[in-house]
């Protein structure tokens, strides 16, 4: 079965610095990979999808993901974080090669703090 | 804009009693889930359902039934409520064509059971 791995629980970073959240998941042939984004006492949002093509994905407010098929990695980035990127950010895959591939698979997620 | 909606935003039972937790969405979406999130553990399949009354086990149906009426509205049922219960629930739908992959998301109800 396929599993997601997220390496870091807890992410701090002071406003306007990088960030990349990391998510690796358990090798298959085919995946779709995506990440979604839970702000505080709301439901969770997609943030960005892979489902073919380039390797580089853009998503909504400024974050992108690379798709590294070798490393089995599907890392999360932002050049320049904001106040309101506080939020947690869950990774997902469904696996292609399974019966239900409508089914995600979420990772345990990452708390990311923005501090002033 | 696709809405889900879930019944309530928060929930205290008690233990033993049956719990109904409802989800409606509005986009005709063939495919709705109810997940469990837990500090911690992310966000785990508890039900999900493909057509109206049908469903299948996710990873930890243990404790909870569903039932699908109608295409709109997906119920989670708690036949009898546990301390261990306690948790926020998610309902979730998507489509079945185009755009298949992508989950939309209710607010969660978050649940206490006493």
């Amino acid at each position: 079965a396929q599993s997601v791995t997220q390496l870091d629980s807890q992410v701090p970073v002071f406003e306007e610095a990088p960030v990349e959240l990391r998510c690796n998941y358990s090798s298959s042939v085919s995946v779709y990979l995506f990440w979604y984004v839970q702000y505080p006492n709301q439901g969770l949002q997609l943030l960005l999808k892979y489902l073919s093509g380039s390797t580089l994905v853009k998503g909504i407010n400024g974050f992108e993901a690379e798709f590294n098929k070798s490393q089995t990695s599907f890392h999360l980035r932002k050049p320049s974080v904001h106040i309101s990127d506080t939020a947690e950010y869950f990774c997902a895959v469904s696996d292609l090669t399974q019966g239900g591939s409508e089914k995600l698979v979420f990772g345990k997620g990452t708390k990311l703090t923005v501090n002033p | 804009d696709v809405k889900v909606t879930q019944s309530s935003r928060y929930l205290v039972k008690r233990t033993g009693e049956k719990v109904f937790l409802e989800c409606v969405q509005d986009m005709d979406h063939e495919n709705m889930f109810w997940y469990r999130q837990d500090p911690g553990l992310g966000l785990r399949l508890i039900y999900f359902s493909y057509d109206v009354k049908m469903k299948e086990k996710g990873d930890i149906p243990e404790g909870y039934s569903v039932s699908r009426e109608k295409k709109e509205r997906f119920s989670l049922i708690l036949e009898s409520a546990s301390t261990n219960q306690t948790s926020m629930y998610l309902c979730a739908s998507s489509d079945l064509g185009a755009g298949w992959e992508t989950q939309y998301f209710g607010p969660g109800t978050r649940l206490l059971v006493l």
